[in-house]
């Protein structure tokens, strides 16, 4: 079965500077894809970024971005020019394959902003 | 405007009620998922559906059921709630297969059983 791990159940950072969020996983699938969503406190869970495993390229989206290594099989996120509207749970989640659609989610980082 | 939306927001219920969490969506998608989130931890999907007349179970055994008659509604049913029970519920919509398949999420239910 997949597994999802991330190790950092808090993170803190200072306005303006950037972040590094941890996700490894556990598959023996070649084909899947990769997601990070954001669940701000009391709002609607949001997909900030998604990385296609086939893709060496990582994905990048505005100030979000990827660090996807295949043969470590992890899959971190990079939130630079942190904002305040940034501080949320973010989860990482796993999908196997190109007829798969359920997704296996990690246990969360909570991300705190300091202004 | 196309969302997802649940009904209700919360609820605070006592041990042995029947209960039914609305969700409905005018996004057009033909799948939709009910995911279990206790707070601080991750969400198990508990039922999905494929389209009308479609309900399957998820990977975390629920004592909840579905249904599915309609394309745009969800409804998830607790015939007898149990403290246990106690925890956020969350609706989730798909197209299609394949590709990303991006899903997406409504605001859930936060279900506390006393």
């Amino acid at each position: 079965a997949q597994t999802v791990t991330q190790s950092q159940p808090e993170m803190s950072v200072q306005e303006a500077e950037t972040v590094t969020l941890s996700c490894t996983y556990d598959t023996s699938e070649s084909d899947y894809y990769l997601f990070w969503y954001k669940q701000p406190p009391s709002r609607q869970m949001i997909l900030v970024i998604r990385q296609e495993a086939y893709k060496q390229q990582n994905a990048t989206e505005n100030r979000f971005s990827v660090n996807f290594q295949k043969a470590a099989k992890s899959f971190s996120l990079k939130i630079s020019d942190s904002q305040l509207g940034d501080a949320a749970m973010y989860f990482c989640a796993y999908r196997w394959g190109s007829s798969g659609d359920k997704l296996t989610f990690g246990t969360g980082t909570r991300l705190a902003v300091r202004p | 405007e196309a969302d997802i939306y649940q009904t209700p927001r919360y609820l605070v219920i006592g041990t042995g009620k029947k209960i039914t969490l609305e969700c409905s969506q005018t996004m057009g998608h033909d799948k939709m998922y009910w995911y279990q989130q206790d707070p601080g931890m991750e969400l198990h999907l508990i039922h999905y559906s494929y389209g009308v007349n479609s309900t399957e179970k998820g990977d975390l055994s629920s004592e909840s059921t579905v249904s599915r008659i309609r394309t745009e509604h969800f409804p998830l049913t607790l015939e007898s709630a149990r403290p246990s029970h106690t925890s956020q519920y969350l609706c989730a919509t798909g197209q299609g297969l394949g590709g990303y398949n991006e899903q997406f999420f409504g605001p859930g239910t936060r279900l506390t059983v006393l």
